[in-house]
């Protein structure tokens, strides 16, 4: 199973982009990487996923570098509700279907 | 509105005696899963189901039953909780198990004294 690597926190002015890295080297040509985030213990939400290309929805960007080692993803304007943990998972398919591997993930902090 | 809910929200019990946790989603979702979440120990599939009548265990099965007699339901069963059971637990549902995204209830935290 491919493994992501994160930063354990990070703290981003309110207003800027939040560019949050995420290290998965060991990742195989079919499995995609997803985001989710957690806020103070709600249910994870989903964020955004893809494969090789760059994806953008309204939430967020996700850029994957042309091997694929890595990933970055981008808040574009963060605002004190983004703050949360943010997991940066590979999606594991075999013989474990549909399950999210959730590692400690980076913790965000949005401040004024 | 598009919703995967959990009741009880919050509960405390005693080893022992049975409990179960509902999850219920709205969305006509085939596959259903719940984990668990620790601290230090991040969250961990209990079982899965990828339809009805089709379940099976995730990495933390002991001590836990699940049943899927309905797509939108899939209940949690503790037959004989134990403390080592006391956290914080997640339903999810999502169209298919492969790359949909999944949805999250808000969570049930269940303390067993």
């Amino acid at each position: 199973d491919a493994k992501t690597t994160q930063p354990p926190s990070m703290d981003c002015a309110e207003g800027r982009a939040a560019n949050l890295p995420c290290n998965h080297s060991t990742i195989s040509g079919n499995e995609y990487v997803y985001w989710y985030r957690q806020i103070h213990s709600q249910g994870p939400q989903y964020i955004i996923h893809g494969l090789k290309n760059n994806e953008t929805n309204e939430m967020a960007s996700l850029i994957i570098t042309e091997d694929r080692k890595s990933s970055t993803l981008i808040l574009p304007h963060a605002t004190l509700r983004d703050t949360a943990v943010y997991y940066c998972i590979v999606r594991v398919e075999t013989g474990s279907w549909g399950k999210l591997q959730f590692g400690a993930g980076t913790q965000v902090v949005v401040t004024p | 509105e598009a919703q995967v809910t959990q009741n009880p929200r919050y509960l405390i019990t005693v080893t022992g005696k049975k409990l179960t946790v509902t999850c219920s989603q709205n969305m006509n979702h085939e596959y259903m899963s719940w984990y668990r979440q620790d601290p230090g120990l991040g969250l961990r599939q209990i079982y899965y189901s990828m339809n009805v009548e089709v379940t099976d265990k995730g990495d933390v099965p002991e001590g836990y039953k699940v049943s899927r007699k309905e797509k939108r339901n899939f209940p949690l069963i503790l037959e004989s909780p134990s403390p080592n059971q006391t956290s914080l637990y997640f339903c999810a549902s999502s169209l298919g198990y492969t790359t949909y995204e999944q949805y999250f209830g808000p969570g049930t935290r269940l303390t067993v004294t």
